[in-house]
């Protein structure tokens, strides 16, 4: 099956800076790669997600890039702000509709002031 | 509004009393799964649902039931807990498995 794997697991930057989360999974035939933000006492939620026909997507400070390649894919935030701390999930999901998806570890993203 | 209700959000129980947490959704959605969430180890798949009356095995089945005779709910069974099963458990939806993932507000059990 898939395996994910996330990096780093905390994240501490200063507030304006950039930061990045690196994810790894092991099944060529994943195709669906979302990101998900958790913050204390709520559920997760889709923040961006991108497919394995498209190498870069943004959305206004996120964006996600995929090297099908190498079989990895990143969540870049610029100019982060307090309210970006969080934890934060890469998932990889194979072909067809009924595929699961395979969740990383999670990233604890402290942004200090 | 849209979303995934999940019941009750604390739970604290003794082994081998039997419980189930439910969980309802309002969107239509065809696919629902339940997830556990324990430290260092993500967010794991218990079983899952493509339709009503179809569910399957994820990653951590063992323990745990399901039933899916609604669209709408799909509630998760504990026949005989064990502390082992203390953790955070979300259930989830989406239109079908390759799909964004909405998540209830999760459910802390402790098993004592």
């Amino acid at each position: 099956g898939e395996n994910v794997e996330q990096h780093p697991s905390t994240l501490s930057v200063q507030e304006g800076d950039s930061a990045v989360i690196k994810c790894t999974y092991s099944d060529s035939a994943s195709n669906y790669f979302p990101w998900y933000k958790q913050e204390l006492g709520k559920g997760p939620q889709l923040i961006i997600d991108i497919r394995s026909n498209v190498g870069e997507k943004k959305d206004q400070r996120i964006a996600v890039t995929l090297n099908k390649t190498a079989k990895h894919f990143s969540l870049h935030i610029t100019e982060t702000q307090p309210e970006d701390s969080a934890v934060y999930f890469c998932a990889a999901s194979g072909g067809g509709t009924a595929s699961k998806l395979t969740f990383g570890t999670g990233t604890r993203l402290q942004v200090t002031l | 509004e849209a979303q995934v209700t999940q019941n009750p959000r604390y739970l604290i129980t003794v082994t081998g009393k039997k419980l189930t947490v439910t969980c309802s959704q309002n969107m239509n959605h065809e696919y629902m799964s339940w997830y556990r969430q324990d430290p260092g180890l993500g967010l794991r798949q218990i079983y899952y649902s493509m339709n009503v009356e179809v569910t399957d095995k994820g990653d951590v089945p063992e323990g745990y039931k399901v039933s899916r005779k609604e669209k709408r709910n799909f509630p998760l069974i504990l026949e005989s807990p064990s502390p082992n099963q203390t953790s955070l458990y979300f259930c989830a939806s989406s239109w079908q498995g390759n799909s964004p993932l909405h998540f209830g507000n999760g459910t802390r059990l402790t098993v004592t």
